[in-house]
């Protein structure tokens, strides 16, 4: 089955304390996202990937990192989580036309974070 | 700067037919996405249009008006499952996704 995997689905954590947020696709994706969404807010896209080994900002890239050396995987890391970075996360994949053109995104469940 | 406007919240009836509009200012533009999202879960996607016109998909049909800045997301044969937030989407000259608030849709027996 088709699918975009995130883990874990939910975290309470304390301020400081380094997390890791997996992201996983089996669908030979090309272009992997990572969006954080708030009430309000709708989706803010934090870092995104068009490629193995290239990664670029989002609109809210600051207090998180990523890496891509795989094409499947793209984890979030917040090497020092902050109350502010609490929220419901997604990850989303897409194949990309010839042109570079971002298709359908499919995202993973959503992974609730909370930062006391 | 880029931004996309869509109304908060709308109500409809069951049954009835209801539209949700998107208006978008973009640095260039590459077609507009609409995705449904339910409380708690994954946003799914609904539509691409790139072209301008109306776009049919069973219930669901999209229009794209590029000269105007527009699209609406047409619902017909309202369902109590279709009660849902609808997320406009366009994409730039960069190939970015510049994302809307969401429309919540509200629907009444």
């Amino acid at each position: 089955e088709a699918q975009v995997t995130q883990n874990p689905r939910y975290l309470i954590t304390v301020t400081g304390k380094k997390l890791t947020v997996t992201c996983s696709q089996n669908m030979n994706h090309e272009y992997m996202s990572w969006y954080r969404q708030d009430p309000g807010l709708g989706l803010r896209q934090i870092y995104y990937s068009m490629n193995v080994e290239v990664t670029d900002k989002g609109d809210v890239p600051e207090g998180y990192k990523v890496s891509r050396k795989e094409k499947r995987n793209f984890p979030l890391i917040l090497e020092s989580p902050s109350p502010n970075q609490t929220s419901l996360y997604f990850c989303a994949s897409s194949f990309l036309g010839e042109t570079g053109v971002i298709g359908e995104l499919f995202f993973g469940e959503g992974s609730r974070l909370t930062v006391l | 700067g880029q931004n996309i406007d869509q109304p908060t919240e709308m109500t409809a009836t069951e049954g009835a037919i209801v539209q949700i509009n998107c208006t978008y200012q973009t640095s260039g533009f590459n077609g507009l996405f609409w995705y449904q999202q339910h409380a708690g879960e994954a946003p799914t996607f609904l539509s691409y249009n790139v072209l301008d016109g109306l776009e049919e998909k069973g219930r669901f049909s999209s229009f794209l008006s590029r000269s105007k800045g527009y699209s609406y997301l047409l619902l017909k044969e309202l369902q109590m499952k279709d009660s849902a937030s609808y997320l406009c989407a366009a994409l730039d000259s960069n190939y970015q996704l510049i994302w809307g608030a969401g429309t919540k849709l509200i629907i009444k027996p």
